[in-house]
């Protein structure tokens, strides 16, 4: 089966730093995605993780652990306009005529507060 | 300029009224896919092409179609809408090649049954 969990809600000051984490059962791995997703709008894109360790872009990293089915995701420097649920994904079965599925979670309602 | 243009982005629908869902993307991409997100919950795969090659997920209720008639273009058919199926219905693309491939998400449409 697949289950990936990530906290239901979070809180951060701007201006600090926040860890969003997520835990992952998929019956295969692919890669892990880290989306955004703002209230009424589509999800869009932020990292990709395949191999472990930590990708860097900007404000926003996000670490893997493939032996311990973990990722987080690290924003600094928190802005207002990051408040926003975090959706984190996991690229799994390979779904037949070379396609793979995107398994998410329920997200993590982050609001930041002044 | 948008990529993954959806329409309507509101739609409206009685009780057991067909209704059909559009979705147009300009990065050519080979993968097209339609997911259901109610509120709080995580999107939701319904079904995807691999070029003309359509996937059902197997829990998807037969009341859902969708059609693919050329690369840039998906449509999602509701024959019967329940109150059920109020919901969030997110179109995204992909490339699939050996990697990472990224799927990048229309705004989607928000579809209330009546």
């Amino acid at each position: 089966g697949q289950n990936i969990d990530q906290p239901t809600e979070m809180t951060a000051t701007e201006g600090a730093i926040v860890q969003i984490n997520c835990t992952y059962q998929t019956s295969g791995f692919n890669g892990l995605f880290w989306y955004q997703q703002h209230a009424g709008e589509a999800p869009t894109f932020l990292s990709y993780n395949v191999l472990d360790g930590l990708e860097e872009k900007g404000r926003f990293s996000s670490f893997l652990s493939r032996s311990k089915g973990y990722s987080y995701l690290l924003l600094k420097e928190l802005q207002m306009k990051d408040s926003a649920s975090y959706l984190c994904a996991v690229r799994d079965a390979y779904s037949g005529a070379g396609s793979y599925q995107l398994t998410f979670g329920k997200g993590t309602k982050l609001s930041v507060i002044p | 300029d948008a990529m993954v243009i959806q329409n309507p982005r509101y739609q409206v629908t009685q009780f057991g009224k067909p209704v059909t869902l559009s979705c147009s993307q300009t990065l050519n991409h080979n993968v097209m896919y339609w997911y259901q997100q109610k509120s709080s919950q995580a999107p939701k795969l319904l079904f995807h092409y691999y070029d003309k090659d359509f996937n059902n997920e197997a829990d998807t209720p037969d009341n859902f179609q969708s059609r693919r008639p050329n690369t840039s273009f998906c449509f999602l058919d509701i024959r019967s809408p329940g109150l059920g199926d109020t919901a969030m219905y997110l179109c995204a693309t992909s490339r699939e090649r050996q990697g990472k491939a990224t799927q990048y998400f229309g705004p989607g449409t928000r579809l209330l049954v009546l």
